[in-house]
């Protein structure tokens, strides 16, 4: 059974920094794309950007870009969202994603989502 | 950018045919996918390449593509499926979601 299984809840101040992981087990980890996806309260979806845990090939969102950072650790199945200095507005859930082998482009599995909270 | 345009709402009866439109510039040479999300649970992937269903999904969803509008149609709507749904689709550079849309079963 695929399964992705994300780290939990974080509460933090603003200025400090953050590191949330995604364990994938199920299926080979190294050759499916890994995404992360936002979701700020009450407010829709927003793509990240992409991971490819084989290579670390990574591809960031125009909005996302310069903001976080995607790694990956093949050795032991596991995807990494980092901030480096988190502000008030990073408050979200966060969720890690497959994408699916097929033509297009879909995520077929989910992540049970890390909800990041940034207060003073 | 690239956006993709969901009513916010539909209401449907139960029993009753719901369908929910996704419209975008680019969706005319792009596959369209769909995602169910329940309050306080992940999205959960319903259709992807415009008209397919994953395993465990239920018959009654359905989609389709004609120009740039997408559809997902959800026949013999059960209070179960009452949730968000959320269109997405890829420009090649960038996966881009649609706002959303609050699908009611009253």
């Amino acid at each position: 059974e695929v399964q992705l299984v994300q780290s939990g809840a974080e509460v933090k101040k603003p200025g400090e920094s953050l590191k949330i992981s995604c364990k994938g087990s199920g299926y080979s980890f190294t050759t499916y794309w890994i995404a992360w996806v936002r979701q700020m309260p009450g407010k829709g979806l927003d793509s990240m950007g992409i991971i490819y845990p084989g290579d670390s090939d990574t591809r960031y969102s125009p909005s996302f870009q310069g903001q976080v950072t995607f790694s990956a650790d093949k050795s032991i199945s596991t995807a990494y969202l980092q901030w480096s200095s988190l502000k008030a507005s990073d408050t979200a859930m966060y969720y890690c994603v497959r994408r699916g082998a097929g033509s297009g482009y879909y995520f077929d599995y989910w992540g049970q989502g890390t909800l990041v909270t940034v207060s003073s | 950018s690239y956006d993709l345009t969901q009513p916010p709402s539909v209401s449907v009866s139960p029993g009753q045919t719901a369908s929910i439109t996704c419209s975008g510039d680019k969706l005319g040479d792009k596959y369209a996918c769909w995602y169910q999300q329940k309050p306080g649970q992940s999205p959960v992937l319903v259709i992807y390449q415009d008209n397919k269903r994953p395993s465990g999904i239920p018959e009654r969803f359905s989609g389709s593509r004609s120009g740039n509008t997408a559809t997902l149609t959800i026949s013999g709507t059960q209070a179960m499926d009452e949730a968000d749904y959320y269109c997405q689709a890829w420009d090649s550079t960038t996966v881009v979601f649609g706002g959303g849309t609050k699908l009611t079963v009253l």
